[in-house]
This record gives structure tokens, C-alpha cells and sequence, in this order.
């Protein structure tokens, strides 16, 4: 079945350093989404991309799709602790359900 | 709040208790889902209510039984559960578009269960 490849398992940053996630599957997708799960929260949608090769921003958050949609990232400049949390990808193949990366936990030291 | 509730929050049972969880979303959505997250696994989709149709996961074991009476309500019935099934039970819901179009899911806080 289609699987969803999310590395790394976890990051530890300090606090103003960058942090990228990525995801990655072996089949073309028809869209990705990426959630962000707080400690002992639940998972609250962050952003959908569609189209091969988009790149969307958000403050200091930046999503891309890469050109053969098969993967995406998530990049977060200047990390704040705000931002500490596990960060999930989700991907939809055309005509199947979302699945979920495993996620990046995300620490941040301030 | 992002109009899914789950009640309970909290729950603990034993092998061969039967209980359910209840979730209810107030966002006009027509799909609704069950995940289950474990401690250091991908979250799981148990089970789909999209467009009026069910879709489940075949691996998950027949000692959850979901129940949809309307587009509001979303039930997950649990009998004779197992040490193994302890984890967080979330539920979600989206307005479906169709095949080709879909749209966020929002989550419910989610019930903790602990299963003795």
C-alpha cells in the first residue's frame, strides 16, 4: 500500500536555528498536506499544496512540492519556541485515502 | 476549539469491558474519521465515513465496531479490547469535494484509553 517516508524522527535546535522536515513517497501524489501536533494537543492543519513544483509561505514557515510530486518539505527559519512540537506530513494518491508520515518532533532550546 | 468534540477524554477499562467513544463535529462537515496514535507509530486511519459511504482499514480488528447514525455523529464501539489497543483515539472531519478534491481534516482533543 502506499506508504509516507518522513525524516528525521526528531530534531533538537536552538532556539533562532533553522529546522526542515521532509516526506517523501514512491508513488506521484495527487496532494499533501502538513499538520502540527503540540505536546499533548492533536493534530491542527497547517497547509495544503496541489500543484507540482508550489511553494507556499507562512510567516516563517515555507512549503514546497516538488516538481514530480512525489515529496515535500517543511522549513522553519528562525525557530522559535512557539514552534516546538511533532510536525506530520500526509499525502493523498489520486482516489486514496490521506496517509500520515510518522512526524518530526521538534525540540527547541532556548 | 476546532468544532470536533470527543467525550471522554479519559478512559480506562478492562479486557472485557464494552464501551464507547463519541464524537460530534459542528462545522457542517460531510466525512468523519477515527485514527488511532500510538506512542512512536504513524497515526492510523480505523475508519471512514465519506460522501455516505464506509471505508475501514482492514487490518483493524473487529473489536472496534464504528457506528455513524448522521453527518454529525461519529460512535467507536470497544469490546473485549487488548493491553496493545491503549493509545489515542482521535476523531476528524472534512467537507469532501469528491474523488479528485479534498479538503483539511480538523481533529477532535482526542480520548486517552487505557486498557488493563
Amino acid at each position: 500500500g502506499q506508504q509516507v517516508m518522513q525524516i528525521p524522527q526528531y530534531q533538537h535546535v536552538q532556539e533562532g536555528e533553522d529546522f526542515t522536515t521532509y516526506c517523501n513517497s514512491s508513488t506521484t501524489l495527487s496532494n499533501i498536506q502538513w499538520y502540527k501536533q503540540r505536546p499533548g494537543g492533536h493534530p491542527v492543519f497547517l497547509i495544503q499544496l496541489v500543484k507540482s513544483g508550489e511553494v507556499k509561505k507562512q510567516k516563517r514557515l515555507t512549503f514546497q512540492f516538488g516538481e514530480a510530486k512525489k515529496n515535500s518539505s517543511l522549513h522553519i527559519t528562525a525557530t522559535q519556541t512557539t514552534d516546538v512540537g511533532t510536525y506530520f506530513c500526509a499525502a493523498r494518491e489520486y482516489g486514496n485515502k490521506l496517509v500520515f508520515g510518522a512526524g518530526t518532533i521538534l525540540r527547541v532550546k532556548s | 476549539e476546532t468544532g470536533v468534540t470527543q467525550t471522554p477524554r479519559h478512559l480506562v477499562m478492562g479486557m472485557t469491558n464494552k464501551k464507547s467513544l463519541k464524537c460530534e463535529q459542528h462545522l457542517g462537515h460531510n466525512a468523519m474519521y477515527w485514527y488511532k496514535q500510538s506512542a512512536k507509530k504513524p497515526l492510523e486511519l480505523m475508519f471512514v465515513y465519506s460522501l455516505e459511504e464506509r471505508v475501514e482499514n482492514n487490518s483493524v480488528p473487529s473489536r472496534f465496531s464504528p457506528e455513524c447514525p448522521n453527518s454529525s455523529h461519529l460512535f467507536l464501539h470497544l469490546h473485549t479490547l487488548q493491553p496493545e489497543d491503549s493509545a489515542l483515539y482521535l476523531c476528524a472531519s472534512s467537507q469532501e469535494l469528491g474523488a479528485r478534491v479534498h479538503n483539511e481534516q480538523f481533529f477532535g482533543p482526542g480520548t486517552r484509553l487505557t486498557v488493563l
